[in-house]
């Protein structure tokens, strides 16, 4: 069973352009996470989605926006990028039912970097 | 709000030492505790977790027990190996409809031959 995946691996911009994630959650899995991870800051949790829908945000401006097309995969798209943007991030999905409703399976992560 | 501390690192030992990382909680309610492991350059794996209190989570050689009363999650391995250097998160996810996890800064291992 293929695992969470994400692209592109690397991503570099520079500040004022706009940044586009991928995410393809593990199949049967309905919810999308994305979390980001810089430098000094742990990681922070971004956006939930599920059944395409938002379902929460974390502490982030609203140039952090996403969504989950039919097939339950994700995009996360960033603009107005500022160098404090530059991070790993995460995408993580689960099922919507079941014995493993309540665990997170995380991807490989997109590395941004803003020059 | 929900909040996780953990030992900061790094932590370097020798192969065959005695681990063991402590993480506290605050949270409501009752959360699911969960430890994840880091390897260089990649996402995160779960280790291992627990849902409710005096649950053992265990894999490959590591434990920890959710202590209500101490509102601890230790993270503990009898013998380390070279394979075990990565960095070790203690999460929480508190529920309540919000799905999100709360991580600790993480713990950066380093064990040494």
């Amino acid at each position: 069973e293929a695992g969470v995946t994400q692209s592109p691996t690397h991503l570099i911009k520079t500040r004022g352009q706009q940044a586009t994630l991928r995410c393809s959650p593990i199949s049967g899995h309905t919810s999308v996470y994305w979390y980001q991870q810089a430098l000094g800051l742990g990681l922070q949790f971004l956006l939930w989605y599920d059944e395409g829908e938002e379902r929460n945000r974390g502490n982030f401006p609203p140039r952090f926006s996403g969504r989950q097309f039919p097939n339950y995969s994700s995009e996360l798209n960033v603009n107005a990028l500022e160098l404090e943007d530059s991070a790993l991030y995460l995408c993580a999905s689960s099922p919507r039912e079941g014995r493993a409703k309540n665990i997170q399976y995380f991807g490989a992560g997109t590395r941004l970097s803003v020059l | 709000g929900d909040s996780v501390t953990q030992m900061e690192g790094p932590v370097t030992l020798s192969e065959e030492a005695f681990l063991t990382i402590n993480c506290t909680y605050t949270a409501t309610g009752y959360p699911s505790l969960f430890w994840y492991v880091q390897y260089p350059g990649e996402g995160l794996q779960l280790l291992l977790k627990a849902t409710k209190a005096d649950d053992k989570g265990s894999n490959k050689g590591f434990e920890a027990t959710y202590r209500k009363e101490t509102t601890s999650f230790h993270l503990e391995k009898g013998s380390v190996q070279v394979s075990d250097s990565a960095v070790y998160f203690c999460a929480l996810l508190s529920g309540a409809g919000s799905y999100q996890l709360t991580f600790g800064k993480g713990t950066k291992l380093s064990v040494i031959p």
